[in-house]
């Protein structure tokens, strides 16, 4: 089992419409779940951080992490087709007394106008 | 402006040759990092530095080699060791926060532009 794993994708939608982008991982000892956005040829950018059980919403993007289920996700409302990006979920893993960052191969989203 | 720098924005390699790429950043930073993504890849951790003078070997450190002379810079060396050195390269720099038990983690992490290595 991949420690973070996410659908490759693509995920396509309309324009409007709202996108769910799923990860799950593998070490019940995470603490911090992140999602970037990449646009292709370029480095990833920092959409949302989120490190305890529940929703958090900030503008268009909801994050919403289960521990117990060991599942992350990001909602994207109202989706633009400036949100066709490839999107990482990041999971802080780590045995050796510093957690690092584990990067899923991310899911590739298409919204269509 | 905080941020990160990484030159040169592509680079090209011949076989055989050892290649630096640069990385700085200007955040005050503790914790930084390598990675290399290939095409419709996830990132894999090459090299992390969690203080100066100080380096650990993350997934895929071989043929690669690293220093941390100063808090701001982490040049990341290609060497010819490297098989299939072709890719994307990206550095990162984060803060770290404590965790119970003594350990730390890694907070969010902020990328630099890239540097795309091509081996002719």
């Amino acid at each position: 089992q991949k420690e973070v794993e996410q659908n490759s994708g693509p995920l396509s939608v309309p324009e409007g419409a709202i996108a769910s982008l799923n990860c799950t991982y593998s070490d019940r000892g995470s603490q911090s779940f992140f999602w970037y956005r990449q646009y292709s040829g370029k480095s990833p950018e920092l959409i949302m951080f989120i490190y305890s059980n529940g929703d958090k919403e900030d503008g268009r993007f909801t994050a919403q992490l289960n521990k117990a289920s060991q599942y992350v996700s990001l909602l994207i409302r109202d989706s633009q087709p400036s949100d066709s990006a490839t999107y990482l979920c990041a999971v802080t893993l780590g045995n050796t007394g510093f957690q690092k960052l584990v990067f899923g191969t991310g899911t590739r989203l298409l919204v269509s106008p | 402006d905080g941020g990160i720098t990484q030159s040169p924005k592509y680079l090209f390699r011949k076989e055989g040759q050892n290649v630096t790429l640069s990385c700085e950043q200007n955040l005050n930073h503790d914790a930084m990092y390598w990675y290399r993504q290939d095409p419709g890849q996830g990132l894999r951790l090459i090299y992390y530095s969690q203080i100066v003078n100080d380096f650990q070997k993350g997934d895929i450190a071989e043929g690669y080699s690293v220093s941390r002379e100063k808090k701001e810079s982490f040049p990341l060396t290609v060497t010819s060791a490297q098989k299939n050195p072709t890719a994307f390269y990206l550095c990162a720099s984060s803060i770290e926060v404590p965790l119970a038990g003594g350990w730390t983690s890694t907070d969010t992490q902020y990328f630099g532009p890239g540097t795309r290595l091509t081996v002719l």
